[in-house]
């Protein structure tokens, strides 16, 4: 079966740096999202990558190994407002996007 | 600025109505999606549309149908709403895949539905 992985849970303090896992199983690969959502609103779109390698766009960067079926968000200088989920979803074979559970990020002042 | 609207922010139905939501997309995007989302659960593909008058089914298609008859508009229909079906209701839209550029999901604001 297609399954993403990634932690249900994260707390980090304002100013510092976090890492966000994603692990997935999947019946091909066309590119790895990452979305976030505040409480009560929809996902929006942060990164996509679908080469190994890290992508920067400011205080955010994600990085992917295809081989290792592996990717992280990293989230740099930390602001209260990154409080929010962050949603890892691959696109398959047939270009429909798996979606991981999301991850609750807490930041503490 | 792009833009994904969904009928209604709230809705509150009895068990057994018949219950509409509307999506509408001003991007002249192809693509059109509606999932559920539940605590604990990724979001859930319902059904999705690649173009007007066409469907398919995604991973959790039964108690609901859509139409498309227009392509900047996609409902979701619940034939009969069960207390199951207490959830949020998202919408979405994209660019056919592959198309060269990047094949983000745009969503709109969401449904929160509580069946009674």
């Amino acid at each position: 079966g297609q399954n993403i992985d990634q932690p249900t849970e994260m707390t980090a303090t304002e100013g510092a740096i976090v890492q966000i896992n994603c692990t997935y199983q999947t019946s091909g690969f066309n590119g790895l999202f990452w979305y976030q959502q505040h409480a009560g609103e929809a996902p929006t779109f942060l990164s996509y990558n679908v080469l190994d390698g890290l992508e920067e766009k400011g205080r955010f960067s994600s990085f992917l190994s295809r081989s290792k079926g592996y990717s992280y968000l990293l989230l740099k200088e930390l602001q209260m407002k990154d409080s929010a989920s962050y949603l890892c979803a691959v696109s398959d074979s047939n270009y429909q996007l798996i979606w991981g559970a999301g991850t609750k990020l807490i930041i503490k002042p | 600025d792009v833009k994904v609207t969904q009928s209604s922010r709230y809705l509150v139905k009895r068990t057994g109505e018949k219950v509409f939501l509307e999506c509408v997309q001003d991007m002249d995007h192809e693509n059109m999606f509606w999932y559920r989302q539940d605590p604990g659960l990724g979001l859930r593909l319902i059904y999705f549309s690649y173009d007007v008058k066409m469907k398919e089914k995604g991973d959790i298609p039964e108690g609901y149908s859509v139409s498309r008859e227009k392509k900047e508009r996609f409902s979701l229909i619940l034939e009969s709403a069960s207390t199951n079906q207490t959830s949020m209701y998202l919408c979405a839209s994209s660019s056919p895949a592959p198309s060269g550029r990047v094949p983000e999901q745009f969503f709109g604001p969401g449904t929160r539905l509580t069946v009674l």
